[in-house]
């Protein structure tokens, strides 16, 4: 089965910092692969989605993930962060036949003045 | 607009009285499914639904029941819920045409004492 791994748990970053979170999955074919982004006290927001391709993808708010088949990684980046960007994010893999995502444990990013 | 909503976005309980979590959406799609999300744990599946009168365990059911009588509608069913079931749901759907991206409801914010 497929899984995937966050391995940062917080970051902090400055505004105007460029930011990287990274994202390592486990899947045995090509992956459908996706970053979701959550605001305190919303729900989930798709930011950007690989399925197949150019292996860097633009998603909204100024993020782009790049897709690694050889480092089994798709992280996201964005050159420089906003103040309104401080959130959790969420990596996710979805593979088979039954719709099945599975996400990562999340990486809470918090951004100072 | 489309969109994924749920009722109640807050809830408070006493342990062993049922309780039902409404999902609806509006987007004609096949595939439903619910979550909970836990500090440090991600997103698990409880339970999803491929169809009407389809439904299939996730990661997490025990405790859970779930039904799908109509295209729209997913409720999750707590019939003796625990204060181990305190957490954050979320419901979510997709089409079943190729693409996994799910579209997900504001969340639910169970408490059980």
């Amino acid at each position: 089965a497929q899984s995937v791994t966050q391995p940062d748990i917080h970051i902090t970053v400055s505004e105007g910092a460029s930011l990287e979170l990274r994202c390592n999955y486990s899947y045995g074919a090509t992956p459908y692969l996706f970053w979701y982004v959550q605001s305190p006290g919303q729900g989930l927001q798709l930011l950007l989605k690989y399925f197949s391709g150019d292996t860097l993808v633009q998603g909204i708010k100024g993020f782009e993930a790049e897709f690694k088949r050889s480092q089994s990684s798709f992280n996201l980046r964005k050159p420089s962060v906003h103040w309104s960007d401080a959130a959790e994010y969420f990596c996710a893999v979805g593979a088979g036949n039954n719709n099945d995502m599975r996400f990562g444990a999340g990486t809470r990013l918090t951004v100072k003045p | 607009e489309a969109q994924v909503t749920q009722n109640p976005r807050y809830l408070i309980t006493v342990t062993g009285k049922k309780l039902t979590v409404t999902c609806s959406q509006n987007m004609n799609h096949e595939y439903m499914s619910w979550y909970r999300q836990d500090p440090g744990l991600g997103l698990r599946q409880i339970y999803y639904s491929m169809n009407v009168e389809v439904t299939d365990k996730g990661d997490v059911p025990e405790g859970y029941k779930v039904s799908r009588k109509e295209k729209r509608n997913f409720p999750l069913i707590l019939e003796s819920p625990s204060p181990n079931q305190t957490s954050l749901y979320f419901c979510a759907s997709s089409p079943l045409t190729g693409s996994y991206e799910q579209y997900f409801g504001p969340g639910t914010r169970l408490t059980v004492t």
